[in-house]
């Protein structure tokens, strides 16, 4: 079967760092993605792993460990404006095409002062 | 450069009723994906166009629910008749390339209510 696990909800402190975590268990497996979504607004790109190591992209950062099924998204010097879900997505791989993602439920941040 | 649309934002309807909704991809993007996240649940793929040819379909719950990409442009997804189950927000995402292995980009869906 398919299943993403992430955690459902976490806080963090303006200016901390904070690690999100993804397992995943999949058929198939073409790469991994980490979108942000503000409640009412589309999901938007964040980072985008589909070998092992670690992906810098200023202050976020995503990792992933395909033998483990594992990718964690890590938050650097958090901002309110980070107070937002964070979306984990593997791309599966189908025979007639590579593009379906399966999502993770959501994990919801919420930054406080 | 403009991102995907989607209209409506909201759609309140009456079971049974029928409902059309409508996404206009960036322009140029070849793949058209429909999702759909029903309240508490992860997002959930749907169907994907290449063009104006299915590639997948494999996420449609049920033949209630009709998608055309005609001209491989903008896609309407169609409900008919429309259940209690289909409340939801649906998403609408596009992406560049034949393959299509790049990011999807999403719109920022179409609340539907059945009451």
């Amino acid at each position: 079967g398919q299943n993403i696990d992430q955690p459902t909800e976490m806080t963090a402190t303006e200016g901390a760092i904070v690690q999100i975590n993804c397992t995943y268990q999949t058929s198939g497996f073409n790469g991994l993605f980490w979108y942000q979504q503000h409640a009412g607004e589309a999901p938007t790109f964040l980072s985008y792993n589909v070998l092992d190591g670690l992906e810098e992209k200023g202050r976020f950062s995503s990792f992933l460990s395909r033998s483990k099924g594992y990718s964690y998204l890590l938050l650097k010097e958090l901002q309110m404006k980070d107070s937002a879900s964070y979306l984990c997505a593997v791309r599966d791989r189908w025979s007639g095409g590579y593009n379906k993602l399966i999502f993770g439920a959501g994990t919801r941040l919420a930054v406080h002062p | 450069e403009a991102g995907v649309t989607q209209f409506p934002s909201h759609s309140v309807i009456e079971k049974g009723q029928t409902v059309t909704l409508r996404c206009d991809p960036i322009s140029g993007h070849d793949n058209l994906y429909w999702y759909r996240r029903v309240m508490g649940k992860e997002i959930k793929f749907l169907l994907h166009f290449v063009k104006e040819s299915k590639q997948d379909e494999s996420g449609m719950p049920n033949n209630r629910f009709l998608a055309e990409r005609t001209g491989g442009t903008y896609s309407t997804l169609k409900v008919q008749p429309a259940e209690l189950e289909d409340s939801g927000v649906y998403f609408c995402a596009s992406s560049q390339g034949v393959a299509g292995a790049t990011e999807q980009f999403f719109g920022p869906g179409t609340r539907l209510t059945v009451l």
